[in-house]
């Protein structure tokens, strides 16, 4: 139990075009989602927190207006990379918190490979 | 502002050593402590989850500690083979569905 799917796993884009990421959590619901990004050899670094039913709450730095963020449903969290850059290229991880069961724990997506050409 | 911290950076051990990782934090009021494995490429594995009243979990050759008051943690990882080799990475959160503060882990190279 408690699988988070992303999807795409990889995307390449040309600068100046917008990217959308879903994750879903696939049999259990996940009031809130937490959205994280990877440079390479780097740590994860939370982007935002996505709260099902409500604006996302970004991360100091994070332009909210750059990286759209949708949480329309329990199970479904997006992240729309708009006017995407060559310095957007990242891994992108989505995590879920599981609403019963042991708080506090997450799951994790697989993750999204962005190359912006 | 909380930070993490994982000791050492990089780590390369002769198949069969048992291994311990290192992670401490800056503020000790934890909700949980979380480790994790990354492989090149990939997402993150969870390991262990400590919650913030326990001292200890394990599974399979795999221990972590939680000493919540010194602010550490451990992994300690049995007989270690090469399918080990991967990015350990130790994150805390503050309070229960809050986001999780990760360090910038340790890379392991087990040696056959």
């Amino acid at each position: 139990g408690a699988v988070v799917s992303q999807h795409p796993s990889r995307v390449i884009c040309k600068s100046g075009t917008s990217v959308k990421i879903e994750c879903r959590s696939l049999d259990f619901q996940a009031t809130t989602m937490f959205w994280y990004r990877q440079f390479p050899k780097k740590s994860l670094m939370l982007m935002a927190t996505s709260n099902e039913g409500s604006k996302a709450t970004y991360e100091q730095g994070v332009e909210k207006d750059k990286f759209l963020i949708n949480h329309a449903s329990l199970t479904l969290s997006t992240l729309t990379v708009t006017s995407a850059h060559p310095e957007d290229s990242s891994f992108y991880i989505c995590s879920a918190g599981v609403r019963s069961g042991r708080v506090g724990e997450q799951y994790f997506g697989p993750g999204t490979r962005l190359t912006v050409t | 502002k909380q930070e993490v911290t994982q000791i050492p950076a990089a780590l390369s051990v002769p198949e069969g050593e048992n291994l311990v990782l290192n992670c401490s934090f800056t503020d000790s009021a934890i909700y949980n402590l979380q480790w994790f494995r990354q492989d090149p490429g990939k997402g993150l594995t969870s390991l262990l989850l400590i919650q913030s009243s326990q001292r200890e979990q394990t599974s399979g050759r795999l221990n972590a500690s939680l000493d919540k008051s010194s602010g550490r943690s451990t992994l300690y990882i049995a007989a270690s083979q090469p399918g080990d080799s991967a990015t350990y990475l130790c994150a805390v959160n503050l309070s229960g569905n809050t986001p999780l503060v990760f360090g910038k882990g340790t890379r392991l190279s087990v040696i056959a």
